[in-house]
């Protein structure tokens, strides 16, 4: 079985520039949830995908934008990247629907870094 | 969403018991409480989850007194490896998306 896994693992970006990444999730699950970590915080949920639809979204702002593939990998795209935008991004992948009472298996984490 | 309150910062030595307490004042009642486990540079992993009363797993046990405003990450006689930032977390099971809401966490030092 396969874990969740994250490309690219770090990225250099400029401010105002657009940035992709990208999470496979682990085999059999429908789900995926993006979380931003800055350094010395916890992760903050930016939103959650279940069966190719966003049905979930925190206090992040439009720039931020996603997709679910019908394998159920996803992206997640940031436009006009300001230099706030600096952290770890993290995936994680779930089974079952978009209940948060299914446990969460999260990637390692694309960081990225905006000067 | 109930705000948890946990401590920042725990030391403690190899093979002792370490007991982590998080407050969750404001709990409601369908909410459920997480634990997960971070290590540098990683993605949290899951450690623990319950309702009421006590969970225990290989790896932690859970106490949840009868009132829910907290709970208790108990450890077993931790080894270096357990050095880490533990989160706990407060979910509610009948929400349509994820509600996982996660603090700065508890950073644990485990020494020789």
């Amino acid at each position: 079985e396969t874990g969740v896994t994250q490309s690219p693992t770090h990225l250099i970006k400029t401010r105002g520039q657009q940035v992709t990444l990208r999470c496979s999730s682990q085999s059999g699950h429908n789900t995926v949830s993006w979380y931003q970590q800055a350094l010395g915080q916890g992760p903050q949920f930016i939103f959650q995908y279940y069966r190719e639809e966003e049905n979930g979204r925190g206090n992040f702002p439009p720039r931020f934008s996603g997709l679910q593939f019908p394998n159920y990998s996803s992206e997640l795209n940031v436009n006009a990247l300001e230099l706030d935008d600096s952290a770890l991004y993290l995936c994680a992948s779930s089974m079952g629907g978009a209940s948060s009472y299914n446990e969460q298996f999260f990637g390692p984490g694309t960081r990225l870094t905006v000067l | 969403l109930a705000k948890t309150t946990q401590p920042i910062s725990m030391d403690s030595y190899e093979g002792q018991e370490v007991n982590i307490t998080c407050s969750h004042n404001n709990i409601a009642t369908n909410d459920y409480i997480t634990w997960y486990q971070q290590f540098p540079s990683q993605g949290p992993r899951f450690i623990i989850q319950g309702y009421k009363t006590k969970v225990t797993n290989e790896v932690a046990s859970l106490f949840i007194p009868a009132d829910r405003k907290s709970s208790t990450l108990s450890l077993p006689r931790v080894s270096l490896s357990d050095t880490a930032v533990y989160y706990c977390l407060v979910g509610d099971m009948n929400s349509g998306y994820s509600t996982l809401t996660f603090g700065k966490g508890t950073m644990l030092l485990v020494s020789p």
